[in-house]
C-alpha cells in the first residue's frame, strides 16, 4: 500500500545551519508529494508541494525535489532561522488510492528546533 | 490565507460521555471537509471525508456509529465522539478543502486534545 517515512526526530540546529530532512514514499501510480509544516499551537500549513517527477517545490528558502528513481521527496534549507522551529510534515497524495479523492497520506512529522 | 478553526482546542471528559468537536472555515467555503486522527509520535490517519449536504465517507477501521460526523453547511462540520472511552484519547484535527472531492489544497484546524478519564 501507500505509505510515507521520514526521518525521526527530533532534529535540534543552530541557527544558520544546513538542514535536510529525508522522506521516502512507496506509492502506486503518480502520486503527488507534500510537505507540511505546524508551528506550535497553529494547525498544519502547506510549505511546498510536487506534481510530477523532478518537479522542485520551495518556498521561505526550503526546496524539495521530486525524486521518481529513489521514490524521495527530501526537505532542505540552506540557512535555517529560529523561526524555522516547527513539526515538519512529509505526505503524498495518489489519485488511485483506495480511499477518498484527494485523501493524503502523512509520514509522522519530524520535530525542529533551532538554537540561537 | 484560508482559516480553519476547531473548538474547544482541549478537552476532558469522562468514560461514557459524548464529545463533540467543531471545525469551521472561517473565510472561505469549504464543499469537502476531512477528519484525521493523530496518536503520540504517529502520523495523521484520515478518518472519514465530508462533503456538504450528505453523508461522511469513513476509512476501513473506523466505526461510523461511534465517530458520527455531521457537515450542515459549507462552513461547519462536527464530529460527535459517542460513549468515549480511554482508547479515544487522541488529538483529533480537522481540514477544509474548497473543491468538491478535496482535490484542492487542504487547510488544517489547529487541533483538539480529547483525554477521556
Amino acid at each position: 500500500g501507500n505509505s510515507v517515512t521520514q526521518m525521526e526526530g527530533p532534529v535540534t540546529l543552530s541557527e544558520e545551519a544546513f538542514l535536510t530532512i529525508n522522506c521516502t514514499y512507496t506509492a502506486t501510480g503518480y502520486p503527488s508529494l507534500f510537505w507540511y509544516v505546524q508551528y506550535p499551537g497553529e494547525g498544519l500549513q502547506l510549505l511546498l508541494k510536487a506534481t510530477k517527477a523532478d518537479d522542485k517545490g520551495s518556498n521561505k528558502g526550503f526546496e524539495a525535489t521530486y525524486r521518481k528513481e529513489t521514490t524521495s521527496f527530501h526537505l532542505e534549507k540552506g540557512s535555517v532561522q529560529v523561526s524555522d522551529s516547527a513539526v515538519y510534515f512529509c505526505a503524498l497524495s495518489a489519485s488511485d488510492y483506495g480511499g477518498s479523492q484527494g485523501n493524503l497520506i502523512f509520514g509522522k512529522g519530524t520535530k525542529l528546533s533551532v538554537k540561537p | 490565507g484560508a482559516v480553519v478553526s476547531q473548538h474547544p482546542s482541549r478537552v476532558i471528559c469522562k468514560s461514557g460521555t459524548s464529545v463533540k468537536i467543531e471545525c469551521r472555515s472561517l473565510d472561505f467555503q469549504a464543499t469537502t471537509m476531512f477528519w484525521y486522527r493523530q496518536f503520540p509520535k504517529q502520523s495523521l490517519m484520515l478518518m472519514a471525508t465530508s462533503n456538504e449536504g450528505s453523508k461522511a465517507t469513513y476509512e476501513q477501521g473506523v466505526e461510523k456509529d461511534k465517530f458520527l460526523i455531521n457537515h450542515a453547511s459549507l462552513t461547519l462540520s462536527t464530529l460527535t465522539v459517542t460513549s468515549a472511552h480511554p482508547e479515544d484519547s487522541s488529538f483529533y484535527i480537522c481540514s477544509a478543502s474548497q473543491a468538491s472531492g478535496g482535490t484542492d489544497t487542504q487547510y488544517f484546524g489547529p487541533g483538539t486534545r480529547l483525554t477521556v478519564l
